[in-house]
């Protein structure tokens, strides 16, 4: 079955460092496939998404994912973090089934930002 | 363009009570989506239509959750009777159409049942 696998709960990262987040989707076919973000209080707002092509997708606010058919990963990137960016990051695959399309998405991982 | 709005923000009831959560899509949206969101299951999908038919209603779900869309611009989710269990944010989601497309997520209808 797919499912989409989000290792880090949580994670801390020190202001201005760099950040990885990782994911890990299981998939039969061609994966599309999202990173969403969530501030408190908010809904989801999407932050990057790949459709099959470039390996490496740019989003809002300076985050990077990269894909990887060999490892099965979608790993979100940031150079620089900053405050702002205290938020909580879900990983997302869509596929085909039974006529409909469904989204599958990971448990979230929260990140916290320290000065 | 306005975004998915979510009415009320907050909920509170007591057991065996009926609720109603509303949601208004992004104008011009084929696909809504209701999901559940707590932090132990994450998010959890409740119903799901396209051009207003219903095309998924959760499974599990079914038997106290009813979600309706009575025209393309306006759903509800009802809560009939509610449990404590049922605590959780309910969130509203659509798209234009199509599995591949963004999902646009309203703020969510924090319920909370004593």
């Amino acid at each position: 079955a797919q499912s989409v696998t989000q290792p880090d709960a949580r994670v801390t990262v020190s202001e201005g460092a760099s950040l990885q987040l990782r994911c890990k989707y299981s998939y039969f076919g061609t994966p599309y496939l999202f990173w969403y973000v969530q501030y408190p209080r908010q809904g989801l707002q999407l932050l990057l998404k790949y459709y099959p092509g470039d390996p490496v997708v740019q989003g809002v606010n300076g985050f990077e994912a990269e894909f990887s058919k060999s490892n099965s990963s979608f790993h979100l990137r940031k150079a620089s973090v900053h405050w702002s960016d205290w938020a909580v990051y879900f990983c997302a695959v869509t596929h085909f089934n039974t006529g409909n399309y469904k989204y599958v998405f990971g448990a979230g991982t929260r990140l916290k930002v320290i000065a | 363009d306005a975004g998915v709005t979510q009415t009320p923000r907050h909920e509170v009831a007591e057991k065996g009570q009926t609720i109603i959560l509303k949601c208004e899509p992004v104008s011009g949206h084929n696909d809504l989506f209701w999901y559940r969101q707590t932090k132990i299951q994450g998010l959890e999908l409740l119903s799901y239509f396209r051009s207003k038919s219903l095309m998924e209603d959760g499974g599990a779900f079914k038997d106290r959750f009813k979600a309706e869309m009575l025209n393309s611009s306006f759903s509800t989710l009802k809560i009939q009777p509610t449990e404590p269990k049922d605590s959780a944010v309910y969130l509203c989601a659509s798209s234009r159409t199509g599995g591949t497309e963004t999902l646009y997520f309203g703020s969510g209808t924090r319920l909370t049942v004593l």
